[in-house]
């Protein structure tokens, strides 16, 4: 089993709606990270959070540690919004935060 | 730009010969990490430098990778004997870290995509 599930793999919903891609762990973390990755590679920090809830425009992330889960939300989601978003875990030990990743949720939007 | 940048961009090779990548973090950046991404994965730790040290080594890096930093602030990735299964994309990142147990939000470059024929 991967230390880092997400699920869907992949979600394909129309313009506008709400879209939750979830997140679940089984080692303890010094934080979680959600990252966006667009066709061609690059990717992209979205939010770093290690308790409660944290928002960003039309993103919102929130975080369990107790249930080691993990929640990324779009509300009034967009044709922009497209691409694989990416669940890491960081483990901090002695500066080094390797960070383990899940296999990404491929997002696609419909107009 | 003023963000982490990866040369080059797009590599193809044969089985056999050596490649190497740059990585330019940002500039004040302390931490540095190798990661690889074959089609429809996530990423894989390959190694941190802090500074010039090389802190950490994945057992996914084989005797025919190499990375190094010199002077703490670009780093290479060296393949020597490209193999097919060394076809991936290959991530740089880079942090600015203060503390030993505290994480701190990692900024990556465009990646090079390497093709091994």
């Amino acid at each position: 089993k991967n230390e880092v599930e997400q699920s869907p793999q992949n979600l394909t919903a129309q313009e506008g709606e709400f879209i939750t891609i979830n997140c679940s762990y089984s080692v303890g973390i010094s934080a979680l990270h959600w990252l966006q990755q667009h066709p061609g590679g690059g990717i992209v920090s979205l939010f770093m959070l290690s308790s409660g809830k944290k928002k960003h425009g039309r993103l919102i992330a929130t975080i369990n540690i107790q249930e080691k889960h993990s929640s990324l939300h779009i509300t009034a989601s967009h044709p922009r919004d497209s691409a694989v978003y990416i669940c890491a875990v960081g483990r901090a030990n002695f500066g080094n935060e390797k960070l383990t990743f899940g296999t990404g949720t491929r997002l696609t939007i419909i107009p | 730009d003023t963000g982490v940048s990866q040369d080059p961009r797009h590599k193809i090779t044969k089985r056999g010969q050596n490649v190497t990548f740059r990585c330019d973090p940002i500039s004040e950046h302390n931490r540095l990490y190798w990661y690889r991404q074959t089609l429809g994965q996530g990423p894989e730790f390959l190694t941190y430098f802090q500074n010039e040290a090389q802190l950490e080594k994945s057992r996914l890096l084989s005797d025919r990778f190499s990375a190094e930093r010199p002077k703490g602030s670009f780093s290479t990735l060296e393949i020597q004997r490209t193999e097919q299964g060394d076809s991936a994309m290959y991530l740089c990142a880079s942090s600015l870290g203060l503390g030993r147990e505290t994480s701190y939000e990692q900024y990556f470059g465009p990646g090079t995509r390497l093709t091994v024929t």
